[in-house]
């Protein structure tokens, strides 16, 4: 079974300029995630899908963040225009259809610099 | 709100010791607790979860029991290798399905 695939890998902006990433979920999987991980602490929810529909956006900086998820299948985030404090890892996560028991699959993340 | 406390690393152990990684939760209604593992160069996976109090969830010689007097989910296992170095997350999962983590503990083992 293919995991969670993201792209880029590696991204290096400068301040002000604008990012995307792309993130593809395991088959099937209705809930997708997209977190910011900030070097030394845990994955902070940025938002959460459920097929095509935003579940919790709370924690995203909305006046430069966005996101979608075209079609319920894969998802991109985009950063515009990108601050310093933006550098992080960004990781896209899946699940099967939302329950308290199943676990989150991650991709490799995204590294983003911003200088 | 719903929060996780993890103990600080970096931890630091010679290989055959014994290892617990604390971990308590606050939380309304009853989560599902997990420990994910991000070894080097890799991206998170899940370690092991239990989904109810006094659930014992376990996988590869690490156990973790879901103690809901207590609200703690602490990690153990009984002798720790070298290819256990990683940084180990405790998280919790609650009623609208999103899942919070806490901020990780780094965990070394010295041959």
């Amino acid at each position: 079974e293919a995991g969670v695939a993201q792209s880029p890998r590696y991204k290096i902006i400068e301040k002000r300029q604008s990012v995307a990433f792309w993130c593809n979920p395991i088959s099937g999987h209705a809930t997708l995630y997209w977190y910011q991980q900030i070097l030394g602490q845990g994955p902070k929810l940025l938002i959460q899908f459920q097929n095509n529909g935003v579940v919790d956006d709370s924690q995203l900086p909305k006046d430069r963040f966005s996101a979608e998820r075209l079609k319920g299948v894969d998802s991109t985030l985009k950063i515009q225009p990108a601050k310093l404090e933006d550098s992080a890892v960004y990781l896209c996560a899946s699940s099967l259809a939302g329950t308290m028991n199943t676990e989150a699959f991650f991709g490799q993340g995204t590294r983003l610099t911003v200088v | 709100g719903n929060s996780v406390t993890q103990m600080e690393g970096p931890v630091t152990l010679s290989e055959e010791a014994f290892l617990t990684i604390n971990c308590t939760y606050t939380a309304t209604g009853y989560p599902s607790l997990f420990w994910y593992v991000q070894y080097p160069g890799e991206g998170l996976q899940l370690l092991l979860k239990a989904t109810k109090a006094d659930d014992k969830g376990s996988n590869k010689g690490f156990e973790a029991t879901y103690r809901k007097e207590t609200t703690s989910f602490h990690l153990e296992k009984g002798s720790v290798q070298v290819s256990d170095s990683a940084v180990y997350f405790c998280a919790l999962k609650t009623g609208g399905f999103k899942t919070i983590f806490g901020a990780g503990t780094r965990l070394f083992v010295k041959a």
